[in-house]
Parts: C-alpha cells; structure tokens; sequence
C-alpha cells in the first residue's frame, strides 16, 4: 500500500526567508502524481504545485518549488520569500493511476508558522 | 463563478440521528470524493464516485453512506452506526478518476452533541 510521510509536525520561518518542507513516500507504481496541498485557519484545501513522476524537472509556481527525487522517494517543497499569508498546515499528497480509486493518499502535514 | 460548494458550514447533531451533508459541484466533473479529516491528521478517504449511479467505498466507509443521482451532486449521509463522527468533512472532484488533479470544497464541521 502507498504511503506519504511528513515528518516535520511544525516548522517556522522569518518573513522574506526561505523554508523547506519534507514529504517522503512509498509506492511500486512508476506513473503518479504528488502535490502539495495548502490548509489555511479558513480550512479549505488549496493545491500549491503538482508534480508528474514522469517528469524529471522539478515543478515551480512563482515563490513554490519541489526538489522531485523519484528514486528516493522524496518531494520538498521550497516557499522562497516567505510572506504572511504563508502560515498555514501544508500536506503532501500522493496520487497513484486511475487502475487504484483514484484517491489522494495524504501524509499527516506540517504547521508553517511564519515569523514577522 | 465555477466551484464545489458544500453546506451547512457547521452542523450539530445528537448522538443516534442521521445526518446528510451536501456537496455541489458546477465544473462538469465526473468524479467526486468525501474525505474525513480529524485534528493534526490528513485526510481519509470514505467514498469516491466515478460517474453517476455508482459510487465506490473508500478507506473509512463504515457508518456513512452516499448517493450519486445527479452528476453535480454527492451527498453524504453521517448514520446513527458512525462510532466518532465529529471531525471536518471535505468533499472534493476531479475530471476523472484518471491523474488529475482534485478541487475541494470549503467542507463541513460536524459536531455530534
């Protein structure tokens, strides 16, 4: 069974500095997708960037960047410039072939908090 | 505006009564998801639905229970046998089953009193 695993429960930041949140996962399959999802104090889930297995270059959207490491299982995420309106529980997602439910495996997230 | 709403935003219930939370969707999905999520913890999975008129158990289905009549519409209904039903509850959809990506709604709290 695929599994996602964030092991940082909390994390904090200086504004305008950068920060990297950890996600490690295990699957067999060779085709999926890994996102990172955004949960402000408002709780709605906000997608921040995806990634594609079958790509080798790492995603970016604008202050957002994965460093994508297939063969160790592993996809970070950057926030460069940290801002404000950064602080918020971020998760990391699996999502394996439309074969399985199609379901988003999540891991179990990481508290950004961002200090002014 | 194009979007997944969900209502109530709060909902309380007493312990043995069902309760139905609403899902709505105006993106033309075909599939649609309801999710659970608990303090500190990611989401699980309860039930997933491909197309209309089918609907498929997720990881955590005991208790709940779904209909899929209308393509834009997947209700969930929170029955008396769910043994821990307060938690937030977050219904999502995407093209297809396929590799896309999930858009989710805005969720419910439910609080059984």
């Amino acid at each position: 069974a695929q599994t996602v695993t964030q092991s940082q429960p909390e994390m904090s930041v200086q504004e305008a500095e950068t920060v990297t949140l950890s996600c490690t996962y295990d699957t067999s399959e060779s085709d999926y997708y890994l996102f990172w999802y955004k949960q402000p104090p408002s709780r709605q889930m906000i997608l921040v960037i995806r990634q594609e297995a079958y790509k080798q270059q790492n995603a970016t959207e604008n202050r957002f960047s994965v460093n994508f490491q297939k063969a160790a299982k592993s996809f970070s995420l950057k926030i460069s410039d940290s801002q404000l309106g950064d602080a918020a529980m971020y998760f990391c997602a699996y999502r394996g072939p439309s074969s399985n439910t199609g379901k988003l495996i999540f891991g179990q997230g990481t508290t950004l908090q961002v200090k002014p | 505006d194009g979007g997944i709403t969900q209502s109530p935003k709060y909902l309380f219930r007493k312990e043995g009564q069902n309760v139905t939370l609403s899902c709505e969707q105006n993106l033309n999905h075909d599939a649609m998801y309801w999710y659970r999520q608990d303090p500190g913890q990611g989401l699980r999975l309860i039930y997933y639905s491909q197309i209309v008129n089918d609907f498929q158990k997720g990881d955590i289905a005991e208790g709940y229970s779904v209909s899929r009549e209308k393509k834009e519409s997947f209700p969930l209904t929170v029955t008396s046998a769910q043994k821990n039903p307060t938690a937030f509850y977050l219904c999502a959809s995407s093209i297809s089953l396929g590799l896309n990506e999930q858009f989710f709604g805005p969720g419910t709290r439910l609080t059984v009193l």
